[in-house]
């Protein structure tokens, strides 16, 4: 079982550059979320989905797009990278009960100069 | 909007020392996650608390759930340089569409 696979790990973008994060789970799991980690602010979602075609904004999402056209499938989309986008990203998916363990990436670091 | 305050941020304590990390909120929540995360990885459930008043014990870790679902706190007895790492809590709810409420997180060094 690959659980959650993320792609890239690591990325340097130039202000203004646009490029996709890929993010994959084999456990059939409905719910999943895009997260950013900076110093100092803990986990903050940028967009969720509770299921194949249905998508939401969460608490930071502009600058970004996301789609979920396959339960496996949740990528993440940055449209015109900003200096202020550079941080650590993951993806987590999980089942969508009450109570059920989130499973995450290993995490994208991006930089944007 | 609900939240989760954790204490202290930081802790560097030395190997065998005890330690307590809290996470409270004024929110009640179904259960409540902690999560452990070492340098370039993903967080990792630790466990999930969900009663009232209930206590979990993994190895020399015991996670305590507030009796009103408003807290929880994680325990570790003589504390090992493996324990190292950030320990972050997160609350579930039935609303707001069942994301995960997370606090801001615990760096936790133990210096052999």
């Amino acid at each position: 079982n690959a659980g959650v696979t993320q792609t890239p790990k690591f990325q340097v973008l130039k202000t203004g550059q646009s490029m996709t994060l890929q993010c994959a789970q084999d456990m059939n799991h409905e719910y999943m979320s895009w997260y950013r980690q900076d110093p100092g602010m803990g986990l903050r979602l940028i967009h969720y989905s509770v299921g194949a075609g249905i998508t939401d904004q969460g608490e930071v999402p502009n600058g970004y797009n996301v789609s979920r056209s396959t339960t496996e499938d949740f990528p993440l989309r940055l449209l015109s990278a900003a200096p202020s986008q550079t941080s650590v990203y993951f993806c987590a998916s999980r089942f969508q009960g009450l109570n059920t363990e989130a499973f995450f990436g290993q995490g994208t670091r991006l930089t944007v100069v | 909007t609900q939240l989760l305050e954790q204490s202290p941020q930081f802790l560097s304590i030395q190997e065998g020392e005890n330690l307590t990390v809290y996470c409270n909120s004024s929110s009640v929540f179904s259960s409540l996650q902690w999560y452990r995360q070492e340098p370039g990885e993903g967080p990792v459930l630790l466990v999930t608390v969900v009663t009232g008043g209930e206590v979990k014990k993994l190895k020399r870790l015991t996670f305590q759930f507030g009796d009103a679902r408003k807290d929880s706190s994680l325990h570790i007895t003589a504390a090992q340089p493996g324990d190292t790492g950030l320990y972050l809590c997160a609350g579930g709810s039935a609303g707001n569409n069942r994301k995960l409420i997370w606090g801001l997180g615990t760096s936790l060094a133990v210096n052999p």
